[in-house]
């Protein structure tokens, strides 16, 4: 079933502005990641914020987490056309698991020239 | 990390017919997983794939109809059994270490079935 929503569904910007993608989801988790998946292809991923976390950086990717909302978001700054890809929330739910991930429904992010 | 190889990468099947995908991890790995993606769509887990042992099958998937094996630390199978059109989707596989960190993703199988 899904756990993550992901708001909005699409998204389309010029390239160099920013981008932000949120994501909500229902139980308690251990860490929430973010993935991206480029036209039907594999998934890559991108960055992983564990409960305990309240936000973490990786180069032009901002992720916060807010458990007492049971929200995250995603910041894409400064937007390279590269970037277009659907992008994915993804949790792993704490009390036995097992390790999987629940993921969301994604955002199309559309980075115009 | 780990990089991970699947077969066939898309292949158009016949109603009624079966097809084995292959997922190949270049290392050892704990977790080994298996998700469909339906077209326009997320993903969903199909099944944890089980070293030795029978795969572990989220509600909705049943061993008769995508039977799993998993026969060492690096190599899975998938098979999707008396397919029909509904069945056609991309077919990932994943890897993990199982310590709560990042899962690998195979490039995907794209299956049409007709």
């Amino acid at each position: 079933s899904q756990q993550g929503e992901e708001d909005p569904q699409a998204l389309s910007i010029q390239e160099g502005e920013n981008a932000t993608m949120n994501c909500s989801y229902k139980t308690s988790i251990n860490n929430l990641q973010w993935y991206r998946q480029n036209s039907g292809r594999g998934l890559v991923h991108l960055i992983l914020i564990r409960s305990n976390e309240r936000e973490k950086h990786s180069g032009r990717l901002r992720v916060t987490l807010d458990t007492s909302k049971k929200s995250s978001s995603l910041l894409i700054t400064a937007s390279r056309a590269a970037d277009t890809a659907s992008y994915f929330c993804a949790t792993e739910n704490s009390g036995g698991s097992n390790y999987k991930l629940t993921f969301g429904k994604g955002t199309l992010l559309t980075v115009n020239p | 990390s780990a990089v991970i190889s699947q077969k066939p990468s898309r292949d158009i099947c016949q109603r009624g017919t079966s097809l084995t995908i292959q997922c190949q991890v270049d290392s050892q790995v704990t977790m080994m997983f298996w998700y469909r993606q339906q077209p326009g769509q997320s993903l969903t887990l199909i099944a944890t794939a089980n070293q030795g042992s029978e795969a572990t099958y989220e509600s909705g998937f049943v061993i008769d109809k995508f039977p799993i094996s998993r026969p060492n630390l690096t190599f899975s199978t998938l098979t999707v059994s008396n397919m029909s059109p509904e069945d056609s989707s991309i077919y990932l596989c994943s890897a993990g270490t199982g310590e709560g960190g990042e899962q690998f993703f195979g490039p995907g199988t794209r299956l049409t079935v007709l």
